[in-house]
């Protein structure tokens, strides 16, 4: 197992389309968080699974934004009918949920919207 | 709602001298503390951790100090090394049934060769 790996790792699409980013986190690890991370600034929380549930949302998450887990093992992130402000760094981490918290990140999908 | 505050927003060290980034959390529950580093194009990558247990922690040139009274925690790097040019990042964490780290704005630290 080499990781938590994200794909596609960079992604232009235009206004108004929709995007799917996938993340497959390190094997076992029952904890799944997506974060989006713009120029300069640090991670900010989107959603949180533990196993297949979803168990919490930021208010960041508009309506346009859906994260599944259905098998408890991948995530996806789907962004429709996208905005120019959706462009930055979506980050996907992982980690166990049995006393050893330490959350391990992958590289990112990097999405610009034009 | 929780919150981490993270300073400097820069810092330019000459090599071979020492960094030190400080953070302070709101949440007092907060029980694990780790710090990122973060190099372009990558994903954060964990360097050092701290629990609420400790007050001090090192690996090697990188130590972690936590002052949860005034819930501080800052990290420190010696002997600095050109390699150790990157965004840190420190985070906040409460290890109950549903939590979520909560990340500071980052440091980004220079090393004068």
């Amino acid at each position: 197992d080499t990781g938590v790996s994200q794909d596609p790792r960079h992604k232009i699409t235009k206004r108004g389309q929709n995007v799917t980013f996938r993340c497959d986190p390190i094997s076992e690890h029952n904890r799944l968080y997506w974060y989006r991370q713009t120029l300069g600034q640090g991670p900010e929380f989107l959603t949180y699974f533990q196993n297949e549930a979803q168990l919490e949302k930021s208010r960041l998450l508009s309506d346009r934004f859906s994260a599944e887990r259905p098998k408890g093992s991948f995530s996806t992130l789907e962004i429709q009918r996208t905005e120019q402000g959706d462009s930055a760094m979506y980050l996907c981490a992982s980690s166990l949920n049995q006393g050893n918290t330490e959350a391990f990140f992958g590289q990112g999908t990097r999405l610009t919207v034009v | 709602g929780e919150n981490v505050e993270q300073h400097p927003s820069t810092l330019s060290v000459q090599e071979g001298d020492s960094a030190v980034i400080k953070c302070t959390y709101s949440d007092s529950a907060s029980n694990y503390f780790p710090w990122y580093k973060q190099e372009l194009g990558k994903g954060p990558q964990l360097i050092i951790d701290i629990r609420s247990n400790v007050g001090e922690k090192k690996d090697q040139r990188i130590a972690v100090t936590l002052n949860k009274t005034a819930k501080h925690f800052s990290l420190h790097i010696t002997e600095t090394q050109p390699e150790d040019s990157a965004v840190y990042f420190c985070a906040a964490f409460r290890y109950s049934s549903a939590s979520k780290i909560i990340f500071g704005s980052g440091t980004r630290l220079s090393i004068r060769p």
